[in-house]
């Protein structure tokens, strides 16, 4: 059973500081790597993609991937109480049928303080 | 242009109901997943569609859950004979490529079976 594991937390963080989401995933052959954000109530949001090793920065949002590591991290530079919500990361994973199939985490939720 | 929608956005049903859910993609986009998501926890896999071809149902829980994209577009995920532990949000994404990218997320379908 492929795995996306993540820290439930929650990760709490005041104003305008970097807030550092991490997680790991199972399948060494996985090839797309996602953030996504849920605010409570409402349906994932995409904020990031990242497919080869190193950084990728978009804003405020900086994502690392470290494939022989197994690991996917996202960081929220100058976090702002309306970035407080569940981040999700999600992999994508090719399956034979020439389908993909997505593994999402279970999400960690941020809390900005004002 | 409009995002994903789904229909109905709430739905009762007694148990033992069947139900329909309705999804309507981003003109264009040509994958289109299911997603189940209970409270407090990460979207779980359904299925996959590229264009009208369904390439994944590995995670349809059972034979009483039925998925179809006859014209490449519209999508119905449907629950036969709907069971207390059916209860869930019932999330549809779209995404532009081959199911390789990242996925935009309809509003959901909140089903609750009593």
């Amino acid at each position: 059973q492929k795995e996306v594991e993540q820290n439930s937390g929650p990760l709490s963080v005041p104003e305008g500081a970097i807030a550092s989401l991490n997680c790991t995933y199972s399948d060494r052959g996985s090839q797309s790597f996602f953030w996504y954000r849920q605010y409570s109530g409402k349906s994932p949001e995409l904020i990031m993609s990242i497919y080869s090793n190193g950084d990728k920065e978009d804003g405020r949002f900086t994502a690392q991937l470290n494939k022989a590591s197994q690991y996917v991290s996202l960081l929220i530079r100058d976090s702002q109480p309306s970035d407080s919500a569940t981040y999700l990361c999600a992999v994508n994973d090719e399956v034979r049928t020439g389908g993909f199939k997505t593994i999402f985490g279970a999400g960690t939720r941020l809390f900005v303080k004002a | 242009g409009a995002g994903v929608s789904q229909s109905p956005r709430y739905k009762v049903a007694k148990r033992g109901q069947d139900v329909a859910l309705r999804c309507d993609p981003i003109s264009g986009h040509v994958s289109l997943f299911w997603y189940q998501q209970a409270l407090g926890q990460g979207p779980e896999f359904l299925t996959y569609f590229q264009n009208e071809a369904q390439l994944d149902k590995s995670g349809l829980p059972s034979d009483r859950f039925f998925a179809e994209r006859p014209e490449g577009s519209v999508s119905t995920l449907k629950i036969q004979r709907t069971q207390q532990e059916d209860s869930a949000v019932y999330l549809c994404a779209s995404s532009y490529t081959g199911g390789s990218g990242g996925q935009y997320f309809g509003p959901g379908t909140r089903l609750t079976v009593t």
